[in-house]
């Protein structure tokens, strides 16, 4: 069936540093895919998603590319603030939603 | 637009109690997702409804948990009785449709199982 897996965590960076939180994908079809963000004490959020093979997805910086032929859609952004300290969920989208485990990044000053 | 609203936010009750909770999703959004994610973990499906009609279900614990959404638009999950491996937040969300579409989450209720 189909599946996500991302990066354990946690992840910890300096302010400034470049942040890569790898995922990949497992599905029959063609998903949709997402990055959701959990701030503390917050409900989940889009941050960006993509639809087809090779879009990229940016918002506030980050951005994932869809590709296909590794089955990946990693979530990257060069230069981190304290304020992404987050959890960071990507998930995919064909009939329903499958999350991955989340990925906890905590950036220091 | 108004977003996806859940209540309580916060509860706290004994093993073998029931509690349920209340989701209205945005309005024009045909499917509706209940969610539980245990500390530490992704969120994961209980079930989707597709207007009035479940869709999927496969990962509900059907002995104790229950969903209803009548009239295609507020729904409610039910557990009863309550396990202490039960508490964990429960997300409710919602979406244009099943296919591709982006999902909204509400901000949760946190059950806490004594």
């Amino acid at each position: 069936g189909d599946s996500v897996t991302q990066m354990e965590g946690p992840v910890t960076l300096s302010e400034e540093a470049f942040l890569t939180i790898n995922c990949t994908y497992t599905a029959t079809g063609y998903p949709s895919l997402f990055w959701y963000v959990q701030y503390p004490g917050e409900g989940l959020q889009l941050l960006l998603k993509a639809t087809k093979a090779d879009d990229k997805g940016s918002n506030k910086g980050f951005e994932a590319t869809y590709r296909k032929e590794t089955t990946s859609f990693h979530l990257e952004k060069g230069s981190v603030q304290v304020s992404d300290s987050a959890v960071y969920f990507c998930a995919l989208t064909g009939n329903q939603f499958y999350f991955g485990t989340g990925t906890s990044l905590t950036v220091i000053p | 637009e108004a977003g996806v609203a859940q209540s309580p936010r916060y509860k706290i009750i004994e093993k073998r109690q029931s509690v349920a909770f209340w989701c209205n999703p945005i309005s024009g959004h045909a499917t509706l997702y209940w969610y539980q994610q245990i500390l530490g973990q992704g969120p994961k499906l209980l079930i989707q409804f597709q207007n009035n009609g479940v869709v999927d279900d496969s990962q509900l614990p059907k002995d104790r948990f229950s969903a209803e959404r009548l009239k295609g638009v507020d729904s409610t999950l039910k557990i009863q009785p309550a396990k202490l491996e039960d508490s964990a937040v429960y997300l409710c969300a919602s979406s244009l449709s099943d296919k591709n579409t982006e999902a909204f989450f509400g901000q949760g209720t946190r059950l806490t199982v004594v």
